[in-house]
């Protein structure tokens, strides 16, 4: 069973416009919740988290947001480059995962010039 | 960037023959976790250390074993490799469980 859904396998954007990718999961007792940016023939980076106990944390172009009624997240990049272009995962833990993090199953994100 | 190597980055071996990826890093770091990526299934947890000799299973840990017996090292064995096991394989590490892992570049795997 998918704790944790990335319901989009690919987005593709206009560069200089808003790129957004969307996560959901059904566990309510996940409470932090991590995205990861991964290139062809690397290991995934952490990009940017949050905590249940907020509902929005910003780094530069990077935003989170976090829905927790709706048990959903998503990641705004704006403006989005031609850098951007790359698989994003979303992940989460919870105190009752034993710390482990629960990925999605990735979204492609390709910026166009 | 986070101090994490993986060799070999990239083997072929045969169905039947047991094979050890190992995983190094050079920050400390208490936690070590094994991942494998596959299409369509994102990074699915296989094994993980929470210290020198102490690991415990993922989510799909069946066929694999682990060891840990320094702070910096962490192998990955499988007994017998089977097709299904072919795959890219990560290694993470952490300071503090359950929040931000760092990757290492991977090891492609393929058996035949």
């Amino acid at each position: 069973d998918q704790q944790v859904k990335q319901n989009s396998p690919s987005l593709s954007v206009q560069e200089g416009r808003i790129s957004i990718l969307n996560c959901d999961y059904t566990n309510s007792m996940f409470d932090y919740f991590l995205w990861y940016k991964k290139y062809p023939a690397e290991g995934p980076t952490f990009l940017i988290s949050i905590s249940s106990i907020k509902d929005k944390n910003e780094d530069g172009r990077f935003t989170v947001f976090l829905n927790k009624s709706a048990k959903h997240l998503s990641l705004h990049i704006v403006p989005s480059q031609p850098g951007d272009s790359a698989v994003y995962f979303c992940a989460a833990s919870g105190y009752n995962q034993g710390g482990k993090l629960i990925f999605g199953q990735g979204t492609e994100l390709s910026v166009k010039p | 960037d986070a101090g994490i190597t993986q060799s070999p980055r990239h083997k072929v071996t045969e169905t039947g023959t047991p094979v050890t990826l190992r995983c190094h890093q050079t920050e400390n770091h208490r936690y070590m976790y094994w991942y494998r990526q596959d299409p369509g299934h994102g990074l699915r947890l296989i094994h993980y250390s929470y210290g020198v000799k102490d690991t415990d299973k993922g989510e799909v840990s069946d066929g694999y074993s682990v060891s840990r017996s320094k702070t910096e090292d962490f192998l990955l064995t499988l007994e017998s490799a089977t097709s299904s096991q072919t795959s890219v394989y990560f290694c993470a590490i952490s300071d503090r469980h359950r929040y931000e892992q760092y990757f290492g570049p991977g090891t492609r795997l393929t058996v035949t």
